[in-house]
């Protein structure tokens, strides 16, 4: 089955430290998104990539890092200088589309989620 | 400015009753407006999703209603169920990004009481 596999579920980080986050699709999706989610605050976009090699910053970019260097993988990583790392972190993919919007052709599929915890 | 004012923030609603979610936004070139659902430790998954042409979409027990000229959209839930019992978003393109980069409007966590 297609779909957006994202590793560790679960992780624990000490301050000082960096971590990454795996991101794999097998959708053949162009665009791969990282997003945060706190309580209360909704779903925050970290970073994008539409293409290969080429990444955009998101509305919370600071204290992360990404790479694209395959179209099926987007890694995230966690950077010590994210001074409140500690949240839900989920990794989304869709197809690309520009000009008229095809409903439910640009429908953003989400993995299951990696949950960080600083100690 | 680019939001998505969402509520309430919670609600809690009888088996049976109707649950109703509220989305204001501001931007009026957003042309697609999904709504997710997210079952605790789990991602969201799109449940239904309006463009603003039309003024109602119905999908089994949920429907969105759409008002362009007071720019807002909601979620109704008939005949709610236990197992409806979820957070729920909506959203909206991001004005100029790439069609899958959305806002989200900060959540309505939903409690269906049997």
């Amino acid at each position: 089955d297609g779909g957006i596999t994202q590793s560790p579920k679960y992780l624990f980080r000490k301050e000082g430290q960096n971590v990454t986050l795996s991101c794999e699709q097998n959708l053949n999706h162009d665009a791969m998104y990282w997003y945060r989610q706190d309580p209360g605050q909704g779903l925050r976009l970290i970073y994008y990539s539409q293409i290969v090699n080429d990444f955009q910053k998101g509305d919370i970019a600071e204290g992360y890092s990404v790479s694209r260097e395959k179209k099926e993988s987007f890694p995230l990583t966690v950077t010590s200088a994210q001074k409140n790392p500690t949240a839900f972190y989920l990794c989304a993919s869709s197809i690309e589309r520009t000009g008229t919007v095809l409903s439910g052709a640009n429908v953003l599929t989400f993995g299951a989620g990696s949950r960080l915890t600083v100690l | 400015q680019q939001q998505v004012k969402q509520s309430p923030q919670s609600l809690i609603v009888q088996k049976g009753g109707i649950s109703i979610i509220n989305c204001a936004y501001e931007n009026t070139a957003f042309d697609y407006f999904p709504w997710y659902q997210q079952f605790p430790g789990k991602g969201p998954a799109l449940l239904i999703a309006i463009r603003p042409d039309v003024s109602e979409k119905k999908e089994g027990r949920f429907t969105i209603s759409f008002n362009k000229s007071a720019k807002q959209f909601s979620l109704h839930i008939m005949d709610s169920q236990p197992g409806d019992s979820a957070t729920y978003f909506c959203a909206a393109p991001r004005d100029g990004g790439s069609q899958g980069n959305l806002i989200f409007g900060k959540g309505t966590k939903l409690s269906v009481k049997p």
